[in-house]
């Protein structure tokens, strides 16, 4: 069965600080995909990242950054200097191959001025 | 152009009425998906359906169900609505390449239920 895990509910930071969002999956299949989508308060779902499972190869991406490690099953994601745009639910989707996207609970970010 | 569109964006209705929620994609996408995100902000998956296979959550009840007169429409049809029906549905589309590529999400329909 897939799962995904993001133990944190709420994040407040100030603005300008680094904030870091777990990500924690489970699945017994040897190939899978992970992602991030962002919902800002307008609602929609927006496409981030993804990272199979044969590349551990993390990337920084302007002020965003990802740490992908098979061996804790984590898919972390980091915002470097946040800002009060950053503000918006964050999820974590997993997708074994030919299956569905199983998406996590969601991490309320806000980010205050 | 929208790549995944879905109309209406707000749909407020009684109980027991039927209602519909029409999604494109413009994509030339396979997969097109319906989740349903209730107000706890969960993601649940509905159904998926490619040109060949219809998947149901065995968790939806059958007064919902998919219609999809061709590749690039997939509408979602409830009967009899009851209260806890109300939600925001997502439509979304990905190629059928078995999971590589991201689903691309529309806009969502916040449904009301009085």
């Amino acid at each position: 069965a897939q799962k995904v895990t993001q133990a944190q509910t709420e994040i407040s930071v100030v603005e300008k600080e680094d904030v870091t969002l777990d990500c924690v999956y489970e699945t017994r299949d040897t190939t899978y995909y992970l992602f991030w989508y962002k919902q800002p308060p307008s609602g929609e779902l927006v496409f981030l990242i993804r990272r199979n499972s044969f590349d551990e190869q993390n990337e920084i991406s302007g002020r965003y950054s990802w740490n992908f490690q098979k061996s804790t099953s984590s898919f972390n994601f980091t915002i470097t200097a946040s800002q009060v745009v950053d503000s918006a639910v964050y999820f974590c989707a997993l997708r074994n191959y030919g299956q569905n996207f199983v998406f996590g609970p969601g991490t309320r970010l806000s980010v205050l001025p | 152009d929208t790549a995944v569109s879905q109309t209406p964006k707000y749909l407020v209705t009684q109980m027991g009425n039927d209602k519909s929620i029409k999604c494109e994609q413009n994509l030339g996408h396979d997969t097109m998906y319906w989740y349903k995100q209730d107000s706890k902000k969960f993601l649940k998956i509905m159904f998926s359906y490619n040109n060949k296979e219809l998947i149901i959550n065995e968790t939806v009840p059958n007064r919902f169900s998919p219609k999809s007169p061709d590749k690039a429409h997939l509408n979602l049809h409830i009967n009899s609505l009851e209260l806890g029906d109300s939600a925001v549905y997502f439509c979304a589309s990905s190629p059928a390449d078995g999971g590589t590529a991201e689903a691309f999400f529309g806009s969502g329909t916040q449904l009301s239920v009085l």
